[in-house]
């Protein structure tokens, strides 16, 4: 099992839909989670962090923790076509600081 | 400058010839990543500095990648006798400390065509 696992899409919602990204990870990794947007062509950015279990809102972006099940999501409310982008998960593996990226999932928010 | 920059942007070689990758991180970051990328992959991790310190290589694919940060600013990631198999987005990032929820900030990456 790959330590970060997610379904590589694509994702296709309506404008203004609920976008639920989702992420399983293996034991490998630690528990420090989070969620980069990467627009085609672009670099990585980091949008959100999450590090305990339950939910972390910022504007319209909602992560979701679940240790039991080893799962992390990632809600966009009332999706724009500029949120159509590949978004990334990633986890803390192999030591402190080593960061490991998930495959990413292709989400596309039509008009 | 402001961000992380890397160079060249764009690098095309023939087989078997030695390559540099350059990047020099946003002034006073102390901690520097090397990843990879494919078209439609995540970043593959391949090493990380702190300070001048390798700290962690185990991503690099063989002996023919290497990394150094002599200074603990810039860095060069070398690819010797390049394969086709090379080809690919070479991206480095870097963070303002070394803690373990950093966030990275990532330069606009060298494409590296192996011919």
């Amino acid at each position: 099992q790959k330590e970060v696992e997610q379904n590589s899409g694509p994702l296709s919602v309506p404008e203004g839909a609920i976008a639920s990204l989702n992420c399983t990870y293996s034991d490998r990794v630690s528990q420090s989670f989070f969620w980069y947007r990467q627009y085609s062509g672009k670099s990585p950015e980091l949008i959100m962090s999450i590090y305990s279990n339950g939910d972390k809102e910022d504007g319209r972006f909602t992560a979701q923790l679940n240790k039991a099940s080893q799962y992390v999501s990632l809600l966009i409310r009332d999706s724009q076509p500029s949120d159509s982008a590949t978004y990334l998960c990633a986890a803390l593996s192999g030591g402190y600081q080593k960061v490991t990226f998930g495959t990413g999932t292709k989400l596309q928010v039509i008009p | 400058g402001a961000g992380v920059s890397q160079s060249p942007r764009y690098k095309v070689t023939k087989r078997g010839q030695d390559v540099a990758l350059r990047c020099d991180p946003i002034s006073g970051h102390v901690s520097l990543y090397w990843y990879r990328q494919a078209l439609g992959q995540g970043p593959e991790f391949l090493t990380y500095f702190n300070y001048e310190a390798q700290q962690d290589k185990s991503g690099l694919p063989n002996d023919r990648f290497s990394a150094e940060r002599p200074e603990g600013s810039i860095s060069t990631l070398t690819i010797q006798r390049t394969e086709q198999r090379d080809s690919a987005m070479y991206r480095c990032a870097s963070t303002p400390g070394q803690g373990s929820r950093e966030k990275l900030f990532f330069g606009s990456g060298t494409q590296l065509s192996v011919l």
